[in-house]
C-alpha cells in the first residue's frame, strides 16, 4: 500500500497570501495524484486531477505541480471560502489511498 | 447534474453486518465509463477507500478490508450496495458513496460526485 504523506498538519496564512501544501507519496505515483477540498460536515471536493489539471469550476488561483514522489498544491491570493482541510489521494495502484489531510487556517 | 444520497442504519451492533445503499440519480450505474465507490472516514480522521464497483457487478476492493466487504448493483433502482461484516469499533465512521471518473491521461481513480455521507456507529 502507498503511504501519502501530507505537511504540514495545519497551515496558518493569511488572507490574501499564498498557501504551499505538499504531499508525499511512499513510492512513485507517476501523475495520477488527485487533490480535495473538504468543509466540515461535507463531502470531499475534487479540486485537481492529474497532479496539476484543475476540475470544474475550480477557480485558477488553485494550481498543482509535482510528479513521482513530491506533488503541491498552491492556493494563490487566499480567500475566505478557502479556509478547510486539503487531501491529497493516490490512484496510481491500489488500493488507493489519501493523505492525513492538511488544515489551512487564517493566521 | 449527478446525485449520490447514501442511506442505512445509522447504530450497528459489534459482530454483526453494516449494510449501505447508495442511490444515484441523475445518471445511470450501468451507463458505461463510470466506477462507483465507497470510502469512509473516522470522525477527525482521513479517508479510506474501501472498494468500488462497475455497472457489470465487477469489483475491486481494499485488502484491508476485502475478507468483510460486499458490494453488489441494482441497476432497476440505480442503487449500489456496501455489507461490511464482523464490524467492530474501528469501523464507526462517516461512509460515503462517490462516482469514480475517467481522465484520459491518468485514467480511473477520481472521485468527481460524493453522496453527503452518513454516519454509522458500532456500539452495544
Amino acid at each position: 500500500e502507498i503511504v501519502m504523506t501530507q505537511s504540514p498538519a495545519t497551515l496558518s496564512v493569511s488572507p490574501g497570501e499564498r498557501a504551499t501544501l505538499s504531499c508525499r507519496a511512499s513510492q512513485s505515483v507517476s501523475s495520477n495524484l488527485a487533490w480535495y477540498q473538504q468543509k466540515p460536515g461535507q463531502a470531499p471536493r475534487l479540486l485537481m486531477y492529474g497532479a496539476s489539471t484543475r476540475a470544474t469550476g475550480v477557480p485558477a488561483r488553485f494550481s498543482g505541480s509535482g510528479s513521482g514522489t513530491e506533488f503541491t498544491l498552491t492556493i494563490s491570493g487566499l480567500q475566505s471560502e478557502d479556509f478547510e482541510v486539503y487531501y491529497c489521494q493516490q490512484y496510481n495502484n491500489w488500493p488507493y489511498t489519501f493523505g492525513q489531510g492538511t488544515k489551512l487556517e487564517i493566521k | 447534474q449527478v446525485q449520490l444520497q447514501e442511506s442505512g442504519p445509522g447504530l450497528v451492533k459489534p459482530s454483526q453486518t453494516l449494510s449501505l445503499t447508495c442511490t444515484v440519480s441523475g445518471g445511470s450505474i450501468s451507463g458505461g465509463r463510470y466506477f462507483w465507490g465507497w470510502i469512509r472516514q473516522p470522525a477527525g480522521k482521513g479517508l479510506e477507500w474501501i472498494g468500488r464497483i462497475y455497472g457489470t457487478g465487477s469489483t475491486n476492493s481494499n485488502p484491508s478490508l476485502k475478507s468483510r466487504v460486499t458490494m453488489s448493483v441494482d441497476t432497476a433502482k440505480n442503487q449500489l450496495s456496501l455489507t461490511l461484516s464482523s464490524v467492530t469499533a474501528a469501523d464507526t465512521a462517516v461512509y460515503y458513496c462517490a462516482r469514480e471518473g475517467y481522465d484520459i491521461l491518468t485514467g480511473y481513480g477520481l472521485f468527481d460526485y460524493w453522496g453527503q455521507g452518513t454516519l454509522v456507529t458500532v456500539s452495544s
